[in-house]
């Protein structure tokens, strides 16, 4: 157990359909990313928080979301979802921005049917 | 490295040999490196990291190394074993960042 925490482990939802991908980071670390890996890829970096306030954005599509609450948990929205968004999400956490390294959840899968 | 959507290259070595995995980055600024190892269907893990101002690290049983001069970094796993067998992403960091590579997926033969 990294420390990290994403709920739901699996997403099954068809598309045009919303769902939401809950994180909880590792306790004292204050900083929550998220990442895409779809099938044989890299991370793809969506969004970065530190504090509740969003530091950095990457490739996040506008149909994507996402906020982190004041105990720190943090939220990724998908919204009208497409087959292509089928994917694993993954939630990482450190102390603070570009502390050394990160530690990642186990991620969620999503399928889009 | 940055991940750019390629598929992952892949590395089959046989079981007590040993594996090199190589990697990429671009940015000259990268400060910090981390070698990752995602298993199937699990969040990657930190293995090893070394700063800029190393060129040489030793873990047990990995080795990174760094070359500066061609920006290239690379893990060396002595005597593989089957549960080595995963993907395994280096990370550099330029100022707050972290940037991921591609990955390669290693494979063991028993």
């Amino acid at each position: 157990d990294s420390g990290v925490t994403q709920t739901p482990k699996h997403l099954i939802t068809a598309t045009g359909q919303r769902v939401t991908l809950r994180c909880s980071p590792r306790s004292g670390d204050l900083s929550v990313y998220w990442y895409q890996q779809s099938l044989d890829q890299g991370l793809q970096f969506l969004i970065q928080y530190y504090n509740g306030e969003e530091r950095a954005k990457g490739n996040i599509l506008e149909r994507f979301s996402a906020q982190q609450f004041p105990d720190l948990h943090s939220e990724l929205n998908l919204s009208s979802l497409e087959l292509g968004d089928s994917a694993l999400y993954f939630c990482a956490s450190s102390v603070e921005p570009g502390h050394y390294g990160y530690t990642f959840g186990s991620g969620t899968r999503l399928t889009v049917v | 490295g940055e991940s750019v959507g390629l598929h992952l290259p892949t590395l089959s070595v046989q079981e007590g040999d040993n594996s090199i995995i190589n990697c990429a980055y671009s940015n000259s600024a990268s400060d910090y490196f981390i070698w990752y190892k995602q298993e199937s269907g699990k969040g990657p893990q930190f293995i090893i990291d070394i700063r800029s101002n190393m060129d040489k690290r030793q873990g047990q049983r990995v080795t990174v190394l760094l070359n500066k001069t061609v920006k290239h970094l690379s893990l060396q796993i002595a005597a593989t074993q089957p549960g080595d067998s995963a993907v395994y992403f280096c990370a550099d960091r330029t100022g707050n960042q972290f940037y991921f590579g591609t990955g390669t997926s290693l494979t063991v033969i028993p």
